[in-house]
């Protein structure tokens, strides 16, 4: 399996803010994705990260609220722009291998005041 | 809507018994079927892998998965207290490559 950092580890932020979480491979994947965990929950995905086009979101996320970028085959920023108190939660990398398997970075754990 | 059901537990088993998961999905297309382990503030870590009915085993992981009723099962033999975390089942679209969880069962292994 690939080797995923995912940085930063946890942030407290304030209201209004933004923060950007990368997430960086130790190998060329095609396929990558970031998640939501909000306390207490299962995972939620947020969009697929398609390298060379935009990102492809699900329902519910927009945009606007998480910008994603995928500029190579190793590397994907996701964006928490405007941040509010609801938005605290554990956002995740993961990254797409063999057969549908999916690997996960260790997460940002995020607090907004 | 694509789902995943799972009893959220907890799900408390004494050590060196057989704790037994389930989990129901709805996309009858689904074809590829996981079992990640999550320990309270870490990240998913794959434990099991299944694609065809029937049984597969993984040392004290044996998962089951039965197409027909659209159920997929995780037995853990043998629970050790290390075993005491949340059991995520996660199904794969069948018209892509996204992973659709459940809610996650909490395992609880009592010494």
């Amino acid at each position: 399996s690939a080797v995923i950092s995912q940085k930063p580890s946890r942030d407290i932020c304030q209201r209004g803010t933004s923060l950007t979480i990368q997430c960086q491979v130790d190998s060329q994947v095609t396929m990558m994705f970031w998640y939501r965990q909000q306390p207490g929950q299962s995972l939620t995905l947020i969009a697929t990260a398609n390298q060379g086009s935009e990102a492809t979101y699900e329902s519910g996320f927009v945009i606007d609220k998480f910008p994603i970028s995928r500029p190579n085959l190793t590397f994907s920023t996701l964006t928490v722009s405007n941040m509010s108190p609801e938005d605290s939660s554990i956002y995740l990398c993961s990254v797409g291998g063999h057969f549908g398997i999916q690997y996960f970075g260790a997460g940002t754990r995020l607090s907004v005041l | 809507q694509k789902e995943v059901e799972q009893n959220s537990g907890p799900l408390s088993v004494p050590e060196g018994a057989i704790a037994s998961l389930n989990c129901t999905y709805s996309d009858r297309g689904s074809q590829s079927f996981f079992w990640y382990r999550q320990y309270s503030g870490k990240s998913p870590e794959l434990i099991m892998s299944i694609y065809s009915n029937g049984d597969k085993e993984d040392g004290r992981f044996t998962a089951q998965l039965n197409k027909a009723s659209q159920y997929v099962s995780l037995l853990i033999r043998d629970s050790q207290p290390s075993d005491s975390a949340t059991y995520l089942c996660a199904v794969n679209e069948a018209a892509g490559n996204k992973l659709t969880f459940g809610g996650g069962t909490r395992v609880l292994v009592k010494p």
